[in-house]
């Protein structure tokens, strides 16, 4: 069956420019989440959605990263006047949300953004 | 084992032996672990999960044991092979409250020779 798609791939942006990732979970799954990879470095919280309710924001680094979950599926990530230090891997990842909380994540292939 | 700054400890093993990766958590009161293995450029992918009332789970080739007493959780891969290569974290799942709490480790690299 599908996995979690993302795109795109990889993204190469100039310093100040606003970036858009996408992510689609698997069909069904409620929860949704975005993680930050750097280079040699576990996974970074960002943010996590469950249903309907309020999105939980607690790892996002600072107000230029937002995201938004339309219609209970697909999310975006954004990233404005992006910096240097946002070059990183971004993963997306899902769950099913019966848990009411973390839950075994399925993850997508990521977007690889570098920012010159 | 955990990391330190931007290197990640790195385990090599011949092909055809059997490895074990092994991860120090940090919560006592975590209910439930997952180790999750992560080719290079992609993302992280399931491997085998183990709850806290169990101290060890089987699937094909891997064994995952949990030593609660000691906060200790291993990863056994049987015959290793190259395709095995990757990075092994694990991840630490606390429920309760709301949500309850999420840690992942940093992982270990995993070199297998031919």
């Amino acid at each position: 069956g599908a996995g979690v798609s993302q795109s795109p791939s990889n993204k190469v942006t100039e310093k100040g420019k606003d970036v858009e990732l996408r992510c689609d979970p698997i069909s069904g799954h409620t929860a949704l989440y975005w993680y930050r990879q750097s280079l040699g470095q576990g996974l970074e919280f960002l943010i996590y959605f469950q249903g309907n309710s309020a999105p939980d924001k607690s790892g996002l680094p600072s107000d230029r990263f937002s995201a938004e979950r339309t219609g209970g599926s697909v999310s975006t990530l954004t990233i404005q006047r992006t910096q240097q230090e946002d070059s990183a891997v971004y993963l997306c990842a899902s769950s099913l949300g019966l848990a009411g909380g973390w839950e075994t994540q399925y993850f997508g292939p990521g977007t690889r953004l570098l920012v010159l | 084992g955990e990391s330190v700054g931007l290197h990640l400890p790195t385990l090599s093993v011949q092909e055809g032996d059997n490895s074990i990766i092994n991860c120090a958590y940090s919560n006592s009161a975590s209910d439930y672990f997952i180790w999750y293995k992560q080719e290079s450029g992609k993302g992280p992918q399931f491997i085998i999960d183990i709850r806290s009332n169990m101290d060890k789970r089987q699937g094909q080739r891997v064994t995952v044991l949990l030593n609660k007493t000691v906060k200790h959780l291993s990863l056994q891969i049987a015959a290793t092979q190259p395709g095995d290569s990757a990075v092994y974290f694990c991840a630490e799942i606390e429920y309760g409250g709301s949500q309850g709490n999420l840690i992942f480790g940093k992982g270990t690299k995993l070199s297998v020779k031919p």
